[in-house]
């Protein structure tokens, strides 16, 4: 299994739905992200979530809320999706004790999101 | 607002060229990390180097960080066609222990 897993890998909205996607890891990090990627755009940080009971809002969290349900389980909400949102959405996870330590981020796969 | 920048936007270059990208960003950094991703794919993480060393080598990978510049650059050497992709860099903002990572808009090799 990936160390970080997202559902679904792709998913078509309608406008106005709420629509919920998770993510689950089994590295033992703290420390979770969510990403959107837009072409030419790079990634923007929606929230993040340093430990169970942390969750902060990163540069574009407007229409979009989070919950932590466990150290392994963050999941992204849109409450009532718009075509803006259409975008690539990945979760990631890190070490918490020295930041990003000496590995990095580990991403998941990403879930496709359209909304029409 | 991005914090890095990737140059150029796109690299064409034949198989055992080198290829060499570069990254600037605008404010204090702890460190600067450089990830891959193939197309529609996670980022993968490449090689992180420290805002106190200047170069540093993973396999074919180089990484150079000059923070006078605030700048770094990546090069991998004898390209193959596998390393089609695009690399981001990312920096951390500077902030330790509250690191979040900004990504630049990338390069695609």
């Amino acid at each position: 299994d990936a160390d970080v897993t997202q559902t679904p890998r792709n998913r078509i909205t309608k406008t106005g739905k709420r629509i919920m996607l998770e993510c689950s890891q089994t590295k033992g990090h703290d420390r979770m992200y969510w990403y959107r990627q837009d072409p030419g755009l790079g990634l923007r940080l929606i929230y993040y979530s340093f430990d169970v009971k942390d969750i902060n809002k990163g540069e574009i969290s407007d229409g979009y809320s989070v919950s932590r349900q466990a150290q392994a389980k963050f999941s992204l909400s849109l409450e009532s999706a718009i075509p803006n949102q259409t975008a690539l959405y990945f979760c990631a996870t890190s070490e918490a004790a020295t930041g990003v330590g000496r590995y990095g981020y580990t991403f998941g796969s990403g879930t496709r999101l359209t909304v029409v | 607002s991005q914090q890095g920048e990737e140059d150029p936007q796109a690299l064409s270059i034949q198989e055992g060229e080198n290829a060499t990208m570069n990254c600037s960003y605008k404010t204090s950094i702890n460190n600067l990390q450089w990830y891959r991703q193939n197309s529609g794919r996670g980022l993968v993480h490449l090689i992180l180097i420290r805002s106190n060393e200047r170069e540093k080598h993973s396999g074919r990978l180089r990484v150079t960080l000059d923070t006078s510049k605030k700048s770094s650059s990546l090069l991998i050497t004898a390209s193959r066609a596998a390393d089609t992709a695009s690399y981001f860099c990312a920096t951390d903002g500077g902030n330790f222990g509250n690191e979040k990572l900004t990504f630049g808009t990338g390069t695609r090799l």
